[in-house]
This record gives C-alpha cells, sequence and structure tokens, in this order.
C-alpha cells in the first residue's frame, strides 16, 4: 500500500477483555515500531521489531501488553485483560532501513483509538 | 534515559509571521533529531529531519537547527500559513533506536 495502515481505527472494549490490533507496514520496510499517545502527549515508545524480531520491548508497560511480527511484515499488537488506563490511541510506524544505516524515517499510520470502559 | 523538553506548549502567530519551537534533550549519544506535524485524529507526519553531523537543514518554508555542544534543536516556520496550524512533535534518538518525543506545542495561524 501506499502508507502505513492500521485497523481498527477504533476499538471499544470492556475492563479485563483481550483485544489485537494490527499494523499493516509500507511494503520493504524492514523496521516496525509501536507507540503509545495520550491526550495531549507525545507518543511514547513501546517496541520495535527489525524483521521477524522484538529488537527493543523496554516500552512495553507489563506482561498483559504482546506484540508480534511472524512473517516480517504485519505486526499485531495484543492487550490482556485491558484495564481503563490503557485507553489511548495506538500508533505503528515503519522505516525503510534498519536503525544506524540512514533509514531510520518513520513513517506513522492513523493510529487505532482504543477505550477501555 | 533519554529525557525531550519541548517549549512552548501553545503558540499563535499571525499568518505571514514566523514560529520558532525549541527543544532540548538529555542523552549525549542521541544522534538524529525529526520533527513532526500532527493533525486531529491523524498520525504524526514527518516534515523535516536533522542529523548530529549537520548544523541546519533547510526545506523551503521550514528549517531545523541544532546545537549538540547545548543539546538543543529547533523548528523555524516562515511566511506561516492557517494550514500549518497543527500540533508540532519534536524527538531524539540514537542511531534510529530509543526514539523518545517531546510533549507537543500546539500552533495556531491566526488568519
Amino acid at each position: 500500500g501506499a502508507g502505513v495502515s492500521q485497523t481498527p481505527s477504533n476499538k471499544v472494549t470492556e475492563k479485563g477483555k483481550y483485544v489485537e490490533l494490527r499494523c499493516d507496514p509500507i511494503s520493504g520496510h524492514t523496521a516496525l515500531y509501536w507507540y503509545r499517545q495520550s491526550l495531549g502527549q507525545g507518543p511514547e515508545f513501546l517496541i520495535y521489531f527489525q524483521g521477524t524480531g522484538a529488537a527493543d520491548d523496554s516500552g512495553l508497560p507489563n506482561d498483559r501488553f504482546f506484540a508480534v511480527r511472524p512473517e516480517g511484515s504485519v505486526s499485531t499488537l495484543k492487550i490482556q485483560r485491558t484495564e481503563r488506563g490503557d485507553s489511548a490511541v495506538y500508533l505503528c510506524a515503519s522505516s525503510l532501513n534498519p536503525p544506524g544505516s540512514g533509514g531510520e524515517t518513520q513513517y506513522f499510520g492513523p493510529g487505532t483509538r482504543l477505550l477501555v470502559l | 534515559g533519554e529525557n525531550v523538553e519541548q517549549h512552548p506548549s501553545t503558540l499563535s502567530v499571525q499568518e505571514g509571521d514566523s514560529a520558532v519551537i525549541k527543544c532540548t534533550y538529555s542523552d549525549s549519544a542521541s544522534n538524529y533529531f525529526p520533527w513532526y506535524k500532527q493533525e486531529l485524529g491523524k498520525g504524526p507526519q514527518l516534515i523535516i529531519d536533522i542529523r548530529s553531523n549537520v548544523g541546519e537543514k533547510k526545506d523551503q518554508r521550514i528549517a531545523v537547527t541544532l546545537n549538540k555542544t547545548a543539546k538543543h534543536f529547533s523548528l523555524h516556520i516562515t511566511e506561516t500559513q492557517p494550514e500549518d496550524s497543527a500540533v508540532y512533535f519534536c524527538a531524539a534518538s540514537s542511531y534510529g533506536q530509543n526514539f523518545v518525543f517531546g510533549p507537543g506545542t500546539r500552533l495556531s495561524v491566526l488568519p
């Protein structure tokens, strides 16, 4: 596709439920990032994939959050036992090349707005 | 870890005037500094970036300056237009990893 796409665009769930958020990066981009953005704040790093592997998951807040990228393209962010504090916009970004190679420019998707009731 | 501060939090300018947004960072290892524009309901969009081996970069009405010694970098928008109104974020990264974003600046360009 022409850009990064994310589905669903909006997700409303109840406290305690499980949710999956999907990201389709730009074709050919090897690096994929997940961020969380709360209202009025900048994006907060969650996890970074290089290919199929999670190169840096230091931003995941706790073990309820997990992400996969099994084929090195599409990624899914999974949140178990959702809490009201998980409500935010979850952004995905991709970049062409690995960090340090000069291809660090990140292209963001429109985000998934998650609301936990 | 890296800490990025951004000022001002809100900025209003008259159409045609210039706007300047400033960011400071704490980690001397950071070497890549992008600026993003975010419109309501959309993801951040890269508008300009600069690497630590360059002091200034310009792209039409937008420019970024970097002072590595003082650990600060600034976004300059000249001849502002109403469509420049948005939230602007700076970020700092070390070799494309550990991206840390500033809290954002809401720019309003008044016609």
